[in-house]
């Protein structure tokens, strides 16, 4: 089945230690979103990527660096993750025409916990 | 800007009992999609419908439909006959084709608690 897998599902890290989480794709979509979720509040968009085109929201922190090496890969890097950071990542993909952006199918996430 | 706004943050009904979640929005672009998402306790986010904005027909998918206004920028969804697997939050959102800025903004969402 197509699909949009995250991995890890569940990551801990340390105040200030680097992480990396990865989202791969079946769909063979040309638009890649991170979005962040805290707890009891609606997803937040980080940015997206339209093939390779970067697009990063206005108010997302320095500290969160997106890369999509090839169309199935994107990966977000939080460089010095604080407690703040702890939340839900969904990726998420979808088509895009002209300017149109339909659908987006999500991933399960990966819970980001930080200590 | 857009803006979309799901007024009732918490909702309980009791299984087998029919519920409205509300989603009103704001947009200036006159070319647009609505959207809704099922987030189960699982966290994952499921596309439920998209609806252009040039199509006013109300849809209906099983125990699932949606009632799309233009008139009152209402994009409304019912669930009939609710059951316990339906417990979930529930998120309306909008696209801009025109504006192309942002590509999904959502609203807060609806918590929905189907009780035995």
């Amino acid at each position: 089945d197509a699909m949009v897998i995250q991995n890890p599902r569940y990551q801990v890290t340390q105040f200030g230690k680097p992480v990396t989480l990865s989202c791969s794709q079946t769909l063979n979509h040309n638009v890649m979103y991170w979005y962040q979720q805290k707890s009891s509040q609606a997803p937040k968009l980080l940015f997206h990527y339209y093939d390779k085109d970067f697009n990063n929201e206005a108010d997302t922190p320095d500290n969160f660096q997106s890369r999509r090496p090839n169309t199935s890969f994107c990966f977000l890097d939080i460089r010095s993750p604080g407690l703040g950071d702890a939340a839900m990542y969904l990726c998420a993909t979808s088509s895009r025409t002209g300017a149109s952006y339909n659908e987006q199918f999500f991933g399960p996430g990966t819970r980001l916990t930080v200590l | 800007a857009q803006k979309v706004t799901q007024a009732q943050t918490e909702i309980s009904v009791v299984e087998k009992e029919d519920v409205t979640l509300d989603c009103v929005y704001e947009t200036r672009d006159t070319t647009y999609y609505l959207f809704w998402y099922k987030q189960p306790p699982s966290g994952e986010l499921v596309f439920l419908i998209r609806r252009n904005s040039f199509d006013e027909q109300n849809e209906i998918s099983g125990r699932y439909s949606w009632n799309f206004q233009k008139s009152t920028s209402s994009f409304n969804f019912t669930i009939t006959a609710s059951q316990v697997v339906d417990s979930a939050v529930y998120f309306c959102a909008l696209s801009e084709l025109n504006s192309g800025n942002t590509p999904l903004v959502f609203g807060k969402g609806t918590r929905l608690s189907v009780i035995a």
